[in-house]
């Protein structure tokens, strides 16, 4: 069985400054695909960015960036330059070889400050 | 806008009732993924269709079906509704039914409250 468990139920975070969501999961599967997911108030998942677990190199999509360690099985999330229009709920998400299903973490709500 | 297209949008009913919920995926995606979102459950993995074929399951109930049909639109029937199917249903849809084909592009869910 896959699992995802994110620690942080809430985070803020000043307009400007950098955050970062923590994601750890648990997998038996040897290739296997992270995301995460945005969720604003108007409810739409959107995805945020994505990492294939057999590259090492950390997936970077403009201000959104991953720490991710294999062996540590942590999938972490930084914002930089946080917006306003930041806030969200976030998932981390976890996909296996089997196809395209995804288990979810609980999500972060996080909230970004003027 | 993903393109994923759900109706209704909201939907308030009774217990013991039916309901069905529909999904119109991307152009061109053959995969439809249906997720529910319960506030003490989370995001929760319900079943995929695949080219009108069933692909996987999660932890749908017995009270659940759903199906793909050949426009590839898709159909969740949830029947002898109880409150606690009181959820958001999301519809997902891609390209293909592996990884390799990318990511899965979520529509705006369906509310359903039962009373």
């Amino acid at each position: 069985a896959q699992t995802v468990t994110q620690s942080q139920p809430e985070m803020s975070v000043q307009e400007a400054e950098t955050v970062t969501l923590s994601c750890t999961y648990d997998t038996s599967e040897s290739n296997y695909y992270l995301f995460w997911y945005k969720q604003p108030p108007s409810r739409q998942m959107i995805l945020v960015i994505r990492q294939e677990a057999y590259k090492q190199q950390n997936a970077t999509e403009n201000r959104f960036s991953v720490n991710f360690q294999k062996a540590a099985k942590s999938f972490s999330l930084k914002i930089s330059d946080s917006q306003l229009g930041d806030t969200a709920m976030y998932f981390c998400a976890l996909g296996g070889n089997a196809g395209n299903m995804l288990t979810f973490g609980g999500g972060t709500r996080l909230m970004v400050k003027p | 806008d993903s393109g994923v297209t759900q109706t209704p949008k909201h939907l308030i009913t009774a217990t013991g009732q039916r309901v069905t919920l529909r999904c119109s995926p991307r152009s061109g995606d053959l995969s439809v993924y249906w997720y529910q979102q319960s506030l003490d459950q989370g995001l929760q993995f319900l079943i995929q269709y695949y080219n009108g074929e069933e692909r996987a399951k999660g932890n749908i109930l017995e009270r659940f079906s759903a199906q793909q049909f050949p426009d590839l639109h898709s159909e969740l029937n949830l029947s002898s509704l109880e409150l606690g199917d009181s959820a958001l249903y999301f519809c997902a849809s891609s390209v293909g039914a592996g990884w390799s084909t990318g990511e899965l592009f979520f529509g705006e869910g369906s509310r359903l409250t039962v009373l």
